[in-house]
């Protein structure tokens, strides 16, 4: 079964400053990978997908993610941090697209002033 | 769109009794629904997957006759926490996909649910 590790449990940053939030994911074919965003006491928000094609992929928010087959990772990345970014993101993995799919434990991303 | 709306956000209720959760799919035909539970700082686990008009699949360890689900149109699916007991206090959330494998699932709000 697939699985995936964000090895970061919380992470600070300077608004402002870039980011980059760690996945990596275990699963033998081709994955389907997801990067959500959760505010305290909501669901979650899609930031983006990655499916198939361009292993670079543009979300929401200035967010991006690069799948790379050969680290098995799918990290997020932001070049810049505004402070409304702070909240807990989630990576996940689907082994049949939507279904079955997989969280990460999630990051915890606080953003200082 | 693609808008997942979950109803009640927050419920209180005495141990004993029984709380449905609504999930809607307001601009969408979703023919499967998830539903998730998330504990303080934790992530998702999946609960059970419905696809509309049949018995929900519920993953391993997850009481059937506990959780009932059912998802009998194609823009509703509930959940309803049999007797429940403070244990069963969680943040529940549920998503839904148009079951197409290349779309993703949208997720409602969430259920805080509490048993005193």
């Amino acid at each position: 079964a697939q699985s995936v590790t964000q090895p970061d449990i919380h992470i600070t940053v300077s608004e402002g400053a870039s980011l980059e939030l760690r996945c990596n994911y275990s699963y033998g074919a081709t994955p389907y990978l997801f990067w959500y965003v959760q505010s305290p006491g909501q669901g979650l928000q899609l930031l983006l997908k990655y499916f198939s094609g361009d292993t670079l992929v543009q979300g929401i928010k200035g967010f991006e993610a690069e799948f790379k087959r050969s680290q098995s990772s799918f990290n997020l990345r932001k070049p810049s941090v505004h402070w409304s970014d702070a909240a807990e993101y989630f990576c996940a993995v689907g082994a049949q697209g939507n279904n079955d799919m997989r969280f990460g434990a999630g990051t915890r991303l606080t953003v200082k002033p | 769109g693609a808008v997942v709306s979950q109803h009640p956000s927050w419920v209180i209720c005495k141990s004993g009794t029984s709380v449905k959760i609504e999930c809607r799919s307001l601009d969408f035909q979703a023919t499967t629904m998830f539903w998730y539970r998330q504990f303080p700082k934790q992530s998702l686990m999946l609960m059970a997957t419905s696809n509309e008009g049949s018995k929900a699949t519920y993953e391993q360890g997850v009481e059937k006759d506990k959780f009932l689900i059912n998802h009998a149109s194609l823009t509703l699916s509930t959940l309803t926490v049999t007797s429940a007991h403070p244990e069963d206090s969680s943040f529940y959330i549920c998503s839904a996909s148009g079951g197409s494998s290349n779309q993703p699932q949208h997720f409602g709000d969430g259920t805080r649910l509490s048993i005193l």
